[in-house]
């Protein structure tokens, strides 16, 4: 059974950093790409970033770019989303999904990340 | 970036009723090679998004057959045949044929 375990939300200041980890297990995470959704309080999903299975191409939404990045530890099974310089619309839940027959065929619970001083 | 129009933004529906939602896109989602990467993700109340349909019209895995995708070009179509009470949620369009890929932004879908 696929499952995703997002990690290492919380509240954090503007201007600050946070890095969220999503733990894999039940299928082979090395063959996979991955992605983050976020969806910020009472409103829609929105894509963040995806990373090929090797790791070697990252791709993020533009409000993002330069801010935030996206890696992978294939030993470890692991899921990675360092996010720096976060901004108050930064705010959301995040989401952890893999692409295997489709983009997201499974996410994980979410991690909430609060944004605010 | 692509912009994706779901209508109804909510939609109220009897157990056993079939239901339509819209998804029109602001640009072709057919790619150069003929595919079409539209998707589709329901989200039940306090629980993560799930997939439905990948590809216009493909069934997800353990997904019932009563939910159908139709559509080509820029509009696109789920259909609910007989809808049952575990079904209420907010419905998602997805494409993917565009780099930064867009969801819309939800149909709600409640039961009567």
């Amino acid at each position: 059974e696929v499952q995703l375990v997002e990690s290492g939300g919380g509240l954090v200041q503007p201007g600050r950093s946070l890095k969220l980890s999503c733990a894999a297990s039940g299928f082979t995470f090395s063959n996979y790409g991955m992605h983050w959704i976020r969806q910020a309080p009472t409103k829609g999903l929105e894509w963040v970033a995806s990373i090929s299975p090797s790791g070697g191409s990252t791709y993020y939404r533009d409000s993002v770019k330069g801010r935030f990045t996206i890696s992978r530890d294939n030993a470890k099974s692991t899921l990675y989303l360092q996010m720096d310089s976060l901004r108050s619309e930064d705010t959301a839940t995040y989401y952890c999904a893999t692409e295997g027959y489709a983009p997201f065929d499974y996410w994980g619970q979410g991690v909430m990340v609060t944004v605010s001083s | 970036d692509v912009v994706l129009t779901q209508t109804p933004s909510t939609l109220s529906a009897t157990i056993g009723q079939s239901v339509s939602i819209s998804c029109r896109s602001s640009q072709s989602l057919l790619d150069s090679a003929g595919n079409t990467y539209l998707y589709w993700y329901l989200q039940r109340p306090g629980q993560s998004p799930q997939l439905l349909i990948y590809l216009v019209s493909n069934l997800g895995s353990g997904v019932p057959n009563r939910f159908s995708g139709s559509g080509s070009g820029t509009d696109f179509t789920l259909k609910i045949s007989g809808v049952e009470a575990e079904d209420l949620g907010v419905y998602y369009c997805m494409q993917a044929t565009h780099a930064a890929l867009t969801f819309g932004s939800g149909t709600k879908l409640e039961i009567k």
